[in-house]
């Protein structure tokens, strides 16, 4: 059983382009989460999603960030117009419906390094 | 929104000594979790008290909750060196995400 699988895991880009971080969740999980870290500091939570609907985006910037969990392939985390200030490691969790278990599962995460 | 906050930021002990971590929240929560991070990787789930838990055991890992100060305590015993991570606290609340505070980096010392 295949755990929360991130790709790619670095991601260069240079300012103005576009960046596709991906993430399958774990078998059986219908949620998926997306943090942001940088370095020294805690994760920042930006959207929790569940199969073709987005939860909650709170935590996501109200410009050029989107996501999506379509009903068949993995989470995209779509970063539109990339600036050096979108530079961090972006983590993806999945855990399973509500109810049936709390605790995230995490991926390896992707670092994004803007130039 | 609630967030867990951990104190002290930086931790640094000799292997064999005790690590104590702290987590303070602002709002009613269903339940703490404890989560570890090695540099460069993903959180791993260490442990969760539910909200009428006062304190759980696991391995070397002992979780205290007090719900009428909103805090928490994570102790790890007899440290070592391949415990030397950051440490996080996240909290859910009804109808809540998750919500992780800054992190402890604990170093143990070989």
């Amino acid at each position: 059983n295949a755990g929360v699988m991130q790709n790619p895991r670095h991601l260069v880009r240079r300012r103005g382009q576009e960046a596709r971080l991906r993430c399958s969740p774990m078998k059986g999980h219908s949620h998926v989460y997306w943090y942001r870290q940088l370095p020294e500091e805690g994760l920042k939570f930006m959207v929790y999603l569940q199969k073709e609907n987005i939860i909650d985006e709170s935590g996501m910037p109200k410009e050029r960030f989107s996501a999506e969990f379509p009903k068949e392939g993995p989470s995209i985390l779509r970063i539109q117009q990339v600036v050096r200030g979108d530079s961090a490691a972006y983590f993806c969790a999945s855990s399973p419906p509500p109810g049936s278990g709390e605790k995230l599962f995490f991926g390896s995460g992707t670092q994004l390094s803007v130039l | 929104s609630q967030q867990g906050e951990e104190d002290p930021q930086a931790l640094s002990i000799q292997e064999g000594e005790n690590a104590t971590m702290n987590c303070s929240y602002k709002t009613s929560i269903n339940n703490l979790q404890w989560y570890r991070q090695n540099s460069g990787r993903g959180l791993v789930h260490l442990i969760l008290i539910r909200s009428n838990e006062r304190e759980k055991h696991s391995g070397r890992l002992r979780v205290t909750l007090d719900t009428s100060k909103k805090s928490s305590s994570l102790l790890i015993t007899a440290s070592r060196a391949a415990d030397t991570a950051s440490y996080f606290c996240a909290t859910t609340g009804y109808g809540q995400n998750f919500v992780f505070g800054p992190g402890t980096r604990l170093s143990v010392l070989p």
